[in-house]
């Protein structure tokens, strides 16, 4: 079946500081990849979506390219402020019924 | 704010008991998708609706069984409920089929204490 393994948290860092973290999915065909945010409290949200290879990402300052060579779609950002601190999910899309979502990467920003 | 409304937004009950939980979807999203977030489980997907009808099914027990009204609003009820229900339970809604392409939309949850 599809998976999606993204870097384990939590992650720490000071403000402007760069940010990545890594995802690497398994699935059969051509699967949509997304990133999405859940700040405390709230419901996921999309934070940017890649559907087919080299594709890229970005919103808010955040990028991330789709590699099918590496099936990757890790997600970056020259310089987080504290009110990136959240929870960053990867996510992939097969059609109907089948998205799968990673474990999700605790963020926090220190001032 | 995403447009996806849940109610209610806290639920706490008792073992074996029946809970129904509640979404309405963004203006014109025809899919409603439900989906449980545990700690031990990740976000798991349960059941998406499409235009009031079943569309594909994931991790749903039999305990568990949900519609979509005309009005496209859409009910997960939860019956017999165990401890290990205990959890996040978000609604999500997008405009199409459900296609990979699809953006989902998601509602803030509803969190369900089982004691």
């Amino acid at each position: 079946g599809n998976s999606v393994t993204q870097m384990e948290g939590p992650v720490t860092l000071s403000e402007e500081a760069f940010l990545t973290i890594n995802c690497t999915y398994t699935a059969t065909g051509y699967p949509s990849l997304f990133w999405y945010v859940q700040y405390p409290g709230e419901g996921l949200q999309l934070l940017l979506k890649a559907t087919k290879a080299d594709d890229k990402g970005s919103n808010k300052g955040f990028e991330a390219t789709y590699r099918k060579e590496t099936t990757s779609f890790h997600l970056e950002k020259g310089s987080v402020q504290v009110s990136d601190s959240a929870v960053y999910f990867c996510a992939l899309s097969a059609g109907a019924g089948k998205s799968t979502f990673g474990d999700g990467t605790t963020l926090t920003v220190k001032p | 704010d995403s447009g996806v409304t849940q109610t209610p937004k806290h639920l706490i009950t008792a073992t074996g008991q029946r809970v129904t939980l509640r979404c309405s979807p963004r203006s014109g999203d025809l899919s409603v998708y439900w989906y449980q977030q545990s700690l031990d489980q990740g976000l798991q997907f349960l059941i998406q609706y499409y235009n009031g009808e079943e569309r594909a099914k994931g991790n749903i027990l039999e305990r568990f069984s949900a519609q979509q009204f005309p009005d496209l609003h859409s009910e997960l009820n939860l019956s017999s409920l165990e401890l290990g229900d205990s959890a996040l339970y978000f609604c999500a809604s997008s405009g199409g089929l459900g296609t990979r392409t699809d953006t989902q939309y998601f509602g803030p949850g509803t969190r369900l204490t089982v004691l």
